[in-house]
């Protein structure tokens, strides 16, 4: 049973587009989402997180956006470069224990 | 570089057999935790352990055990291997006792069982 669910698999973007990637959820009761960024060889590295009593955090080119209502949140990058070309994992803490993560969105950015 | 690290990179072997796989996770943390990724599967948690002691266990098969040591570097076993344990295996640490963000992660141990 997947709590945390990011269900495009991969999604291809021109370099200067926006990239938006999605994640939805199912346990009401998170309150925090982090997004990591993983590059091929390597293991993830954290990005950006937002806190329940916020609906947008940015942090240079990388904004999430949640909407708790619809259990949805989504990674937005402008512009989106070609070194931005990885796999995006969105996750939550589910209370006070390890996090967990979708299976992640591979992002390519064509030149 | 996390500063976290994991030995070794990849590890090849045979069904039925045990193998071991190393954590240093980085200075000052306090906790490790072992996660597994399938080809078809996101990050699925294994087990957390704080400071030499166990903290949560996740999806962990009752075939692989971990342990933090004294010096606070953990160790995954995993015996007798199925063909289905093919996987990359990374470990993270942080600071935190049981809140989780900001994990900092390995780089990974790509097991293939054979």
């Amino acid at each position: 049973d997947q709590q945390v669910k990011q269900n495009s698999p991969s999604l291809s973007v021109q370099e200067g587009r926006i990239s938006i990637l999605n994640c939805d959820y199912t346990n009401s009761m998170f309150d925090y989402f982090l997004w990591y960024k993983k590059y091929p060889a390597e293991g993830p590295t954290f990005l950006i997180s937002i806190s329940s009593i916020k609906d947008k955090n940015e942090d240079g080119r990388f904004t999430v956006f949640l909407n708790k209502s619809a259990k949805h949140l989504s990674l937005h990058i402008v512009p989106s470069q070609p070194g931005d070309s990885a796999v995006y994992f969105c996750a939550a803490p589910p209370g006070n224990t390890p996090l967990v993560f979708g299976k992640g969105t591979r992002l390519s950015v064509i030149a | 570089d996390s500063g976290v690290t994991q030995t070794p990179k990849h590890l090849i072997t045979a069904t039925g057999q045990r193998v071991t796989l190393r954590c240093s996770p980085r200075s000052g943390d306090l906790s490790v935790y072992w996660y597994q990724q399938s080809l078809d599967q996101g990050l699925q948690f294994l087990i957390h352990y704080y400071n030499g002691e166990e903290r949560a266990k996740g999806n962990i098969l009752e075939r692989f055990s971990a342990q933090q040591f004294p010096d606070l570097h953990s160790e995954l076993n995993l015996s007798s291997l199925e063909l289905g344990d093919s996987a990359l295996y990374f470990c993270a640490s942080s600071d935190a006792q049981g809140t989780n963000e900001k994990l900092f992660f390995g780089s990974g141990t790509q097991l293939s069982v054979l």
